[in-house]
């Protein structure tokens, strides 16, 4: 079966520094990656997606993700965090064998400490 | 170009009522998805429409139900409410469903509340 995890339920990072968000995956095929965010009392607004070429991908406000196939992960990342990325990260990996749904990672609380 | 809207914002109900939450997708999408956020949980996937059937269910009991309208919004019902059905209640468009790995944009949600 399809899966991901986000290993940490809570990151912290001082603002100004790196942040990394942590996804890996298991499918059976080629994954189909996804990363959103939730702000308090918010739907999710998605970031990026992965579904072939560079394994680097950019996506919306200065966020970054890197597809790694050895290590089937899908790390988000951020050169210089600001306050107002706190909030809540999803991944998801897209189902191949369960009629193509997405499947949800616990998600991540980013907090950035001014 | 609008994105995908919800209503209402707030429900608030009691034991054994039945709750009905609607979704407008983005204009030109056909796939609509249901997801429940209970609180301290992740999204757990509850229902796909696509072209007015319903291609997928996630593991809900039936009284969670729904249908899509020729104009691609659609509709939640949950029948018999619980305690335990108080949660936010996402909806999700795309293009198309299936093996097109089309993203899916979500709406603010709905804040069930059952009492």
């Amino acid at each position: 079966a399809q899966s991901v995890a986000q290993p940490e339920d809570q990151v912290n990072v001082a603002e100004g520094n790196p942040l990394t968000v942590k996804c890996t995956y298991s499918v059976s095929g080629n994954p189909y990656l996804f990363w959103y965010v939730q702000y308090p009392n918010r739907g999710l607004q998605f970031l990026l997606k992965y579904i072939t070429g560079d394994n680097l991908v950019k996506g919306s406000y200065g966020f970054e993700a890197e597809f790694n196939k050895s290590q089937t992960s899908f790390h988000l990342k951020k050169p210089s965090a600001l306050v107002s990325d706190s909030a809540l990260y999803f991944c998801a990996v897209r189902d191949m064998d369960s009629n193509y749904q997405l499947i949800w990672g616990a998600g991540t609380k980013l907090i950035i400490k001014p | 170009e609008a994105g995908v809207t919800q209503s209402p914002t707030h429900l608030i109900k009691t034991r054994g009522q039945q709750a009905t939450l609607r979704c407008s997708p983005i204009s030109g999408h056909t796939s609509v998805y249901w997801y429940q956020q209970a609180l301290g949980l992740g999204l757990q996937f509850l229902l796909w429409y696509d072209e007015g059937e319903e291609r997928n269910r996630g593991n809900f009991p039936p009284r969670f139900s729904g249908r899509q309208f020729p104009n691609y919004s659609s509709e939640l019902n949950v029948n018999a409410l619980e305690l335990e059905d108080s949660a936010l209640y996402l909806c999700a468009s795309s293009l198309a469903g299936g093996p097109v790995a089309d993203t899916q944009y979500f709406g603010p949600g709905t804040r069930l509340t059952v009492l």
